[in-house]
């Protein structure tokens, strides 16, 4: 059974960094064709996909925020990691982990839950 | 300003079939056999619902299909239940940016 959860804090104020934390079971991101990706989704708005790290490690980033984030796994822990700097109110979303199968073209087959995150002073 | 284009809103009655259409470039719909469709009920997170233009994961109702044509692909629901009212986004591979897909902005679906 594979799940995603999502982990972070639900404030952050404008400049801070946020760290979010994907914490998967059911799969290993060791198995070739398999990653994880973070999608965004402020309220009442569309899906945004920010970024993904694959099985060989290999990482990519949106064009629009690839400047303010940066992804990272812990195979061990089973663990993906996501941090973005410089977090303003218009990133407040909720932001999901899913896992991502490279061979089917990137389909984004099982989801976290999602966890809210408001950029407040 | 998603990338791929969907319509807003659309609506039927119970049992009436539905299609929600997504379009695109020939750097991503009309390029790729790779798109995929997901459900979100309010206050949810997203489920997948059709991969590959056409494929239905385990346990999705047949009621529900995919397909494409050039620029522009499209979700199917046929003998609408009241279950199915959700906003629905579809998702397409592209070669236009650092390899991360793109979604439609999505399409608020009604059962009337």
């Amino acid at each position: 059974q594979v799940t995603l959860r999502e982990s972070g804090p639900a404030l952050v104020k404008p400049t801070q960094t946020l760290t979010l934390t994907c914490t998967f079971s059911g799969f290993s991101l060791n198995t070739s064709g398999l990653c994880v990706s973070w999608i965004r989704q402020p309220p009442g708005k569309a899906l945004e996909w920010l970024a993904r790290i694959d099985w060989e490690d290999d990482k990519y980033y949106s064009t629009s925020l690839k400047t303010r984030l940066t992804i990272s796994k812990d195979t061990s822990k089973n663990q993906v990691v996501l941090t973005m700097t410089n977090m303003r109110p218009v990133d407040t979303a909720t932001y999901y982990c899913a896992r991502t199968t490279m061979f089917r073209g990137l389909t984004h087959d099982y989801w976290g839950q999602g966890t809210l995150v408001t950029v407040s002073s | 300003q998603s990338a791929l284009t969907q319509p807003s809103s659309v609506s039927g009655s119970p049992g009436q079939s539905i299609t929600i259409s997504c379009t695109g470039t020939s750097r991503d719909v009309g390029g790729y056999n790779y798109v995929s469709w997901y459900q979100q009920h309010p206050g949810k997170a997203p489920k997948l619902m059709i991969y590959e233009v056409t494929n239905r994961p385990s346990g999705v109702s047949t009621r529900f299909s995919g397909s494409k044509s050039d620029n522009t692909a499209s979700l199917t629901i046929s003998g609408l239940q009241a279950e199915d009212e959700a906003d629905y986004y579809c998702h397409s591979y592209t070669s236009t940016t650092t390899l991360g897909g793109v979604f439609g902005g999505g399409t608020k679906l009604t059962v009337l």
